[in-house]
């Protein structure tokens, strides 16, 4: 199981941090742990990915604003996206993409709303 | 980025229809397709994956086809609790990408 966390508002140009927390299996290799989000009314968009040893890959789209980080020692991984303006509210969501590149499991999602 | 086109947009049917959804990739990808069915206040829930496979749990009545660039997801007989927005996804290039989704309601 995979449970997202973090401020639910958010202040315009401030920084957005979230945690996933990962149950019921340790974060080993063949994993990438994924952070997603959703627009309302829109679909998901892949925001990036790390594995256990902190490999990472971001969407070139918001490749200088995030830094996704792991902590395999707690089960968690985390999002930071900086310099936020309203148009990153959405839900957020932690995932993990299997070896065979599927999103086999989802976190509930966490909605963040960025306030002026 | 790939991207990826759904149509209808949205669709109305009855209990009992069959509907079909398309979606097509603006370049090849093979079948590293997959569809997600999505209920409000969900996350996505992984129907089909390469294309044509179906994730074990989902009710035979979900067929997932094509390859290349065009793909179609099909639901026989709707049954009330498939009434939901559907994605599909292209796990072909990073960034994955997905379309724009098909709204799927009750006539």
């Amino acid at each position: 199981q995979l449970q997202a966390s973090g401020p639910g508002l958010v202040k315009a140009s401030q920084t957005l941090s979230l945690t996933c927390s990962v149950s019921g299996g340790s974060m080993s290799r063949g994993y990438y742990w994924t952070w997603l989000r959703q627009f309302p009314g829109m679909s998901p968009e892949w925001i990036g990915y790390t594995s256990y040893r902190g490999d990472t890959l971001y969407n070139p789209s918001l490749n200088t604003r995030v830094t996704i980080s792991v902590d395999p020692s707690n089960n968690q991984f985390s999002l930071r996206l900086t310099s936020v303006t309203a148009a990153d509210t959405g839900v957020y969501y932690c995932a993990r993409e299997n070896a065979g590149n599927l999103f086999d499991f989802w976190g509930p999602g966490t909605l963040v709303d960025v306030s002026s | 980025d790939i991207q990826m086109t759904q149509s209808p947009s949205s669709l109305s049917a009855s209990v009992g229809d069959t509907v079909t959804i398309t979606c097509r990739a603006s370049q090849a990808i093979d079948n590293y397709l997959a569809w997600f069915q999505q209920k409000p206040g969900k996350a996505p829930k992984s129907l089909i994956y390469a294309a044509s496979s179906s994730h074990s749990g989902v009710p035979s009545n979900f067929l997932g086809s094509g390859s290349g660039t065009d793909f179609t997801l099909t639901i026989n007989n709707l049954q009330p609790e498939d009434f939901a927005t559907y994605y599909c996804q292209q796990y072909s290039r990073y960034p994955y990408t997905f379309g724009q989704g098909t709204k799927l309601e009750i006539k």
